[in-house]
C-alpha cells in the first residue's frame, strides 16, 4: 500500500513552546489530509481535515489558532501545536487520501508528543 | 457521521478463525464500510473496505448483510500478530470518523 510517513515519531517540548510535526505522502499525492489525536486507551479523534491549498476544516472544540495546519503541496501537511501545555500532551497522527477521494485513507506512524 | 457499534473487546486462540461483528444500522446507500487495525503505538492500517459484496484479500474477508446493516471481518487464521484494536468505520464523505473498535487478544 501507500505509504505516509509522519515526523518527528516522538518530541518532548517544554511547556510554551511550539512544536511542528510534518506529515508526507511518499508514493501518492494526497489531496486531503487528515489529523487525530488520541489519548491513551481511546479512540482517535479527528482534529481537522486539510485540503491542498486551501484553510483547513476544524472538528468542534478543536481550537483553531492552537492546532496550526498547513496543506501547501499535495504531499505535505504540517500540524503546529502553538503554545503548547502539558494537557497538549498526546499522541497525533495524519492521514492522506488519495486523488478521488473514495479510496482508504493511508496513516503515519504517529508523533507521541510529551510536553513538560 | 453514520454510527458503527462494536464489541468493546474479544478473544480468540491462535491459528483459529476470527470474526469481528460489526452493526451499522443507519448506512446510507453511498457508505462504504471500512475496516482499519491499529497496533500499539502505531498509525491505524487499512485492512479491507467493500460496499455490498463480500470481499477477500490477502489480509482478511469482509461479509455484508444483504441489508447492509452489518458487517463480519473475517480472519481466516488468527496469529499471534493479529492482536490489535479493530474499527469498523463508514465512509460515506471524506472524512474517517473513529469509533471505539474491538481490541483484539490473541491467545497462544
Amino acid at each position: 500500500g501507500a505509504v505516509v510517513s509522519q515526523h518527528p515519531s516522538r518530541v518532548i517540548c517544554k511547556s510554551g513552546t511550539s512544536v511542528k510535526i510534518e506529515c508526507r505522502s511518499l508514493d501518492f499525492q494526497a489531496t486531503t489530509m487528515f489529523w487525530y489525536r488520541q489519548f491513551p486507551k481511546q479512540s482517535l479523534m479527528l482534529m481537522a481535515t486539510s485540503n491542498e491549498g486551501s484553510k483547513a476544516t476544524y472538528e468542534q472544540g478543536v481550537e483553531k489558532d492552537k492546532f496550526l495546519i498547513n496543506h501547501a503541496s499535495l504531499t505535505l501537511s504540517t500540524l503546529t501545536v502553538t503554545s503548547a501545555h502539558p494537557e497538549d500532551s498526546s499522541f497525533y497522527i495524519c492521514s492522506a487520501r488519495d486523488l478521488g477521494g473514495y479510496t482508504e485513507a493511508f496513516f503515519g506512524q504517529g508523533t507521541r508528543l510529551t510536553v513538560v | 457521521d453514520a454510527k458503527t457499534t462494536q464489541p468493546n473487546s474479544m478473544e480468540s486462540n491462535e491459528e483459529e478463525p476470527v470474526h469481528l461483528p460489526c452493526n451499522h444500522s443507519t448506512i446510507s446507500g453511498t457508505d462504504y464500510i471500512h475496516w482499519y487495525r491499529q497496533l500499539p503505538s502505531q498509525g491505524p492500517e487499512y485492512v479491507i473496505h467493500g460496499l455490498t459484496s463480500n470481499v477477500n484479500n490477502r489480509m482478511a474477508s469482509l461479509a455484508i448483510a444483504e441489508d447492509r446493516k452489518s458487517s463480519t471481518l473475517i480472519l481466516h487464521r488468527a496469529t499471534l500478530r493479529d492482536a490489535a484494536v479493530y474499527y469498523c468505520i463508514l465512509q460515506g464523505a471524506q472524512k474517517l470518523v473513529f469509533g471505539q473498535g474491538t481490541r483484539l487478544t490473541i491467545n497462544p
